[in-house]
Formats: C-alpha cells, structure tokens, sequence
C-alpha cells in the first residue's frame, strides 16, 4: 500500500464549480501535511501547508482529519487558472517528505 | 541564486552509459530531496539528506542508483548503467532546518532534470 494516497484524477469540472479533493495517508506518525501544486512540466509548488484546525486561504480551504487519516482540498468557484496537478504530501517524525500521485484537474470555460 | 538550482536541465545518454545529476539547494536548507516523476505520474520518493547523512534511501530502485552530499550543500543522484526505463524527470527539493515544535516546513523545488535514455 502506498503511503499516501489520492483520488484519482482527472477532475474536469466548469468555471465556477467547486471541486474537493481527498488524500489518504498510512504513517499515523506524520506530523506535517501539505499542498502542492503543479503546473504541466513545471516543478511543483507549495499551494497550502495543512493545519489541525484546517485553514483557509481565498477560495482554498484545507481540512485534516488525523483519526480517519486524511486531508481534503476543496476549491471554490474554479478558475480556468486553477488547472494543474494537485499533489498532497506529508512529514514524519522523520522528515521524509511523501507525496501522493496526485489529481489532475482541468477547469472548462 | 535564490532557488534550488538543478543541473543538467536536460540529459540525453545512451544505454548503458553513467550518468551524474546535480541539485544545489537553497543556502542554509539542511533537508535535501531527491524524487522522480514519469511522464504524467506522481512523485516517486527516492533519497533524503539530512546535512550530509541519508536516513533514509528506501526508495532507491536499485543498486544502480546512488547519492550523496558534501559539505551538508551540493548533492549528486548517480545512475550507472543507465536503461531506458530510467528515463524521467529528476526532481530535487530541499527545505530549511527542522525546529523543535515547528511544523510544516516548506519543502522548494527544482526545475529538474529532463534525463532521455536511448
């Protein structure tokens, strides 16, 4: 089993839709959860760390749910922008940085 | 420069040839990242640094691959005797020194290395 994991892709969804993404992870050990994006053959980038409590940021609000093992994602009002990959990561006591294969989304005018 | 800086940014090499790729990360960053990526798949872990020691090289595909990292800066992924299903692209990340108490440090990544084996 891997140790992180997403839904898998793709997300084609309209202008405007609101799209919600899961990740699952097996290390009950991690301590650190992330965002990332990545656009089509460009490195990824930190979109939003993931806190306990959850956090917003714009139309970006993410989600942890340590008992059940995982993150979530959800976007408001897509953009045609928001188009990229969208990888979830997670850190141990032991710093490995995990990431999950990811979910591509497309957002259509 | 500013970023993770990795290099060659693309690298044609024939079976069976070694080859050297270089990832020089952010000044000061003592966790270093290498991973893969295969066309339109996800991150594949293959070797972590911290300061110049590797907890952890689990995910190295076999004893064909190997790294290190001197002077706790430059690291270097070494991939002998190539094969074509070597052929991906090379990401390296590094991020800043883990305190005590203080989570989700942000890992910054590198352009890659485009490496085609033929």
């Amino acid at each position: 089993r891997k140790e992180v994991e997403q839904d898998p892709g793709p997300f084609n969804v309209p202008e405007g839709a609101t799209v919600a993404f899961n990740c699952t992870y097996s290390n009950s050990a991690s301590q650190s959860f992330f965002w990332y994006r990545q656009d089509c053959r460009k490195e990824p980038k930190l979109l939003m760390s993931v806190y306990s409590s959850g956090n917003e940021d714009g139309r970006f609000t993410a989600q942890l749910n340590r008992a059940s093992q995982y993150i979530s994602l959800l976007i408001r009002d897509s953009k045609l922008s928001d188009s990229a990959t969208y990888l979830c990561g997670t850190s141990g006591s032991a710093r490995q940085l995990t990431f999950g294969s990811g979910t591509q989304l497309t957002v259509l005018p | 420069g500013a970023g993770v800086s990795q290099s060659p940014s693309n690298k044609v090499t024939e079976k069976g040839k070694d080859v050297e790729l270089r990832c020089d990360p952010i000044s000061g960053h003592t966790a270093l990242y290498w991973y893969r990526q295969s066309l339109g798949q996800g991150l594949e872990f293959l070797i972590y640094f911290q300061g110049n020691s590797a907890p952890d090289k689990s995910g190295l595909p076999s004893d064909r691959f190997s790294a290190e990292r001197t002077g706790g800066s430059v690291s270097t992924l070494t991939i002998q005797r190539t094969q074509q299903e070597d052929s991906a692209v090379y990401l390296c990340a590094s991020s800043s020194p883990f305190q005590t108490g203080v989570m989700n440090t942000e890992a910054f990544f590198g352009q890659g290395t485009r490496l085609t084996v033929v």
